[in-house]
């Protein structure tokens, strides 16, 4: 089922600029992740912030949470047009059994970054 | 090797047919995932083996059948589909847990006639 809230569905904006991505969530998380898809085809795993973390970065990417409101943001500085993709946040609940649980994705942002 | 693969890239099958969707990975992992994505939709979780086994099963109908013969294979059995099981199927491993991210194959899209 899904879970996560992505805001804004879709986002244009000019090469350089800054896009930021919005994920709510439902329930209590493990850790949220996200990923990124171009144009249907399989995801690539960008960033993962666990449930204990308030914010992380790695390259241009810059990942927070707020488990009290049940959301996360992705910010992707100085766009380039090769960040044209789809971006997905997806949610790990807190292990109940110990075994593998898989995703829970959210709706997605679709971002295209004009040159 | 970080690398998830899936054969066919694209499959069409018609309604009586039987097919096999094919997945592999060599990193060792062992948890892998099965996921439906419909156009412009997220990711849906169909099944998860963990350590050869199924785990999970997202109440996915009995015409979609998973096997996983090793700990580098994951196979998908079709059988009777529906026109409205047309979709992009992916494939996902990761280490055990979901504390790990996963890494996905490119898909096989497939349709139904």
């Amino acid at each position: 089922s899904q879970q996560g809230e992505e805001d804004p569905q879709a986002l244009s904006i000019q090469e350089g600029e800054n896009a930021t991505m919005n994920c709510s969530y439902k329930t209590s998380i493990n850790n949220l992740q996200w990923y990124r898809q171009n144009s249907g085809r399989g995801l690539v795993h960008l960033i993962l912030i666990r449930s204990n973390e308030r914010e992380k970065h790695s390259g241009r990417l810059r990942v927070t949470l707020d488990t009290s409101k049940k959301s996360s943001s992705l910010l992707i500085t100085a766009s380039r047009a090769a960040d044209t993709a789809s971006y997905f946040c997806a949610t790990a609940d807190i292990d109940s059994g110990g075994g593998a649980d898989g995703l829970t994705f959210g709706k997605g942002t679709h971002l295209i970054i004009q040159p | 090797d970080t690398e998830v693969t899936q054969t066919p890239k694209h499959l069409v099958m018609g309604m009586t047919n039987k097919k096999s969707l094919k997945c592999e990975q060599h990193m060792g992992h062992r948890a892998m995932y099965w996921y439906k994505q419909k156009a412009k939709k997220p990711p849906e979780l169909m099944f998860v083996y963990s350590y050869e086994k199924l785990s999970i099963n997202e109440s996915v109908p009995s015409r979609f059948s998973p096997e996983c013969p090793n700990s580098s294979l994951l196979n998908l059995h079709l059988h009777a589909l529906q026109p409205e099981d047309s979709a992009l199927y992916l494939c996902a491993s990761s280490r055990r847990g979901d504390r790990f991210e996963q890494y996905f194959g490119p898909g096989t899209r497939l349709t139904v006639t």
